[in-house]
């Protein structure tokens, strides 16, 4: 079965700090990746998708992923986050010629400190 | 304005009472799918429907039921409510597999 793992469940970083939230996914083939965010009480955001081609993809709110087929990983990266960025984010994946399921991990809370 | 609307926004309801969670989507999407979260658990996949006419289960099925009648709407039944059914339930759309999902806001379901 398809599976995505974020390890980290709550990460801290300082205003103006760099961000790197970890994503790694179990399949043999290429998925497809997604990046959301969800602030408190809120839907899911798309903040960023890789489907193919160039393996950095830049997204919305300053944020980018790199997609790296040897470690079946995804993860997302700001370089300077900021107090609004304080949010909950998910990976998620679906398998390229399956029946579309739209498989997540289980999230890290991120917080910001000022 | 476009998007999925789903209904109602935040319920409670007794044990063992039947209930049906509406979704709406105005975009012509394809694919719907029904997701739980849960504290620590992020989102899992309860039912979904590639397209009108079709549904599949997804990881956490029991005790829920679906329907795709048009391709608008995908209501989720709780047949008999449980306790462990109190969750936030989101529905979300996708026009195609290699395309991203619009979520809604949100049903927030307390099982007393």
């Amino acid at each position: 079965a398809q599976s995505v793992t974020q390890p980290d469940i709550h990460i801290t970083v300082s205003e103006g700090a760099s961000l790197e939230l970890r994503c790694n996914y179990s399949y043999g083939a290429t998925p497809y990746l997604f990046w959301y965010v969800q602030s408190p009480g809120q839907g899911l955001q798309l903040l960023l998708k890789y489907f193919s081609g160039d393996t950095l993809v830049q997204g919305i709110k300053g944020f980018e992923a790199e997609f790296k087929r040897s470690q079946s990983s995804f993860n997302l990266r700001k370089p300077s986050v900021h107090w609004s960025d304080a949010a909950e984010y998910f990976c998620a994946v679906v398998l390229t010629g399956t029946a579309s399921k739209l498989t997540f991990g289980t999230g890290t809370r991120l917080q910001v400190t000022l | 304005i476009a998007g999925i609307t789903q209904a109602p926004t935040s319920q409670i309801l007794a044990a063992g009472r039947r209930m049906t969670l509406r979704c709406t989507q105005d975009m012509r999407h394809n694919a719907m799918y029904w997701y739980r979260q849960d504290l620590g658990l992020g989102l899992r996949l309860i039912h979904y429907s590639n397209t009108a006419g079709t549904t599949g289960k997804g990881e956490v099925p029991d005790g829920y039921s679906v329907s795709r009648a048009n391709t608008d709407d995908f209501p989720l039944t709780l047949a008999s409510a449980v306790p462990s059914q109190t969750s936030v339930y989101f529905c979300a759309s996708r026009r195609t597999v290699n395309t991203e999902a619009f979520f809604g806001q949100g049903t927030r379901l307390t099982v007393v």
